[in-house]
């Protein structure tokens, strides 16, 4: 089955850690992307990929950084400078690099700061 | 002011009722319009697309006011299952989501 797949499901990091979550997609979407959900807001756009080798922050890209070796894989990591790191991410995909394409969401990964 | 803009609500309908929510935005540049439907803890899942000439998927409407700068979403005939929340995605040179509308449908 085609899909995008989020690991872990469940994070718990320490103060002064960095972390990284993982994303993969068979889709063969060109695009990806990390939010970032925070209760009662909408999702906010951390980065987007829209080709392998190449990437652009968002809105919220401090104290965040990711990599985009493979077309399949979009791994984000939560460095110690991101100073509120407990939130709900998501990662997404969009079959043309058009940003304002509709996207496919993983299952997401609740990270939690101790 | 927000970007995309929705009341949180809670709506609490029974079944078979019929109910709707708006969304506006603020960019009136905005080119693409979507529905997604989050389940408690899991991901946004595309609902459908919003197109200028309205559409309908089943038991769900959407529709597009560019001149007002909204879009709804007619739900008719509730089910327990549409329990969920809503949330409005605008697209101009990126993805705007509203913060959501979450619905319950209850017996």
């Amino acid at each position: 089955d085609g899909g995008i797949t989020q690991s872990p499901k469940y994070l718990f990091r320490k103060e002064g850690q960095n972390v990284t979550l993982s994303c993969e997609q068979n889709l063969n979407h060109d695009a990806m992307y990390w939010y970032r959900q925070d209760p009662g807001q909408g999702l906010r756009l951390i980065y987007y990929s829209q080709i392998v080798n190449d990437f652009q922050k968002g809105d919220i890209a401090e104290g965040y950084s990711v990599s985009r070796e493979k077309k399949e894989s979009f791994p984000l990591t939560v460095t110690s400078a991101q100073k509120n790191p407990t939130a709900f991410y998501l990662c997404a995909s969009s079959v043309r690099d058009y940003r304002n394409d509709e996207q496919f969401f993983g299952p997401g990964t609740r990270l939690t700061v101790l | 002011r927000k970007e995309v803009e929705q009341d949180p609500g809670p709506f609490n309908v029974p079944e078979g009722a019929t109910v709707a929510f708006n969304c506006t935005y603020s960019n009136s540049a905005s080119q693409s319009f979507f529905w997604y439907r989050q389940d408690c803890r899991k991901e946004p899942k595309l609902l459908m697309s919003v197109y200028s000439s309205g559409n309908e998927d089943g038991r769900f409407t959407a529709q597009l006011n560019r001149a007002s700068q909204y879009i709804s979403l007619l739900i008719r005939d509730s089910k327990l299952s549409d329990s969920a929340t809503y949330l409005c995605v605008v697209g101009y040179n990126d993805m705007r989501f509203g913060a959501g509308t979450r619905l319950t449908v209850k017996p």
